[in-house]
């Protein structure tokens, strides 16, 4: 089945930039999608189909894809930014979705 | 924007019918595929996909599940429901309705979550 992999957690000074990497079968055809996790809330589209941003997420969050890998790229990293990121992609064989592990992001 | 709420017991017996109901407000519920998915206890754990229905009813569940699964959907209340059978502990989690984009299979919208717990 498919599997897409996430480094368990990634830490960043404030200020600096966060990479979070999404690895995995997929082809480098599937779109990718990006979910941040706070504490005690629900998952939040942050990014969506590789690189777009939905209305109301700021410009610091962009995503990029390379061959099989998609990352998550977070400039000036605020303490605000520490939760949990998922990715996401539709799996087109079993015609379903599937996320990655998720890393938690830790802002020091 | 497009707001989703679950509904439904916080406390399950083993054995029994876990029911949960979401409803959605701010949009109407056809031509969308809605979805639950479960993050089991404790907190940080990943993210499940349970399944999926479509506004007519026609329904996509995750193999792993679709034995104990039925979900349902109800227009006219703009509410689609789920029923997960013979619970146990490992049911445990908080329950997520969501919402998937029509354009790339993304969860656009998702409901604050309610935490089951399967214990007697």
């Amino acid at each position: 089945s498919y599997v897409l992999t996430q480094a368990p957690s990634v830490s960043v000074a404030p200020g600096k930039t966060a990479r979070i990497t999404c690895g995995g079968d997929k082809s480098g055809s599937e779109s990718v999608h990006w979910y941040q996790q706070k504490p005690g809330q629900a998952p939040l589209l942050v990014i969506y189909h590789d690189s777009d941003r939905p209305s109301g997420i700021p410009e610091r969050f962009s995503g990029s894809t390379s061959g099989k890998t998609a990352t998550l790229t977070i400039s000036r990293v605020e303490a605000g930014d520490e939760a949990d990121y998922y990715c996401q992609v539709w799996d087109r064989g079993s015609d379903d979705p599937v996320f990655g592990g998720g890393t938690k992001l830790t802002v020091l | 924007q497009v707001h989703l709420q679950e509904s439904g017991p916080g406390l399950v017996k083993p054995s029994e019918t876990l029911s949960l109901t979401c409803t959605v407000s701010g949009g109407s519920i056809i031509t969308y595929y809605w979805s639950w998915i479960r993050q089991r206890q404790p907190a940080g754990k990943g993210l499940e996909y349970i399944g999926r229905i479509y506004s007519s009813g026609s329904t996509i569940y995750n193999p792993s599940l679709k034995s104990r699964l039925t979900m349902s959907v109800d227009t006219s209340k703009n509410q689609f429901s789920l029923k997960l059978t013979s619970v146990t502990a490992a049911d445990t989690a908080v329950y997520y309705c969501a919402r998937i984009s029509l354009d790339d299979g993304s969860f656009d919208n998702w409901g604050q979550g309610t935490l089951v717990t399967v214990s007697s």
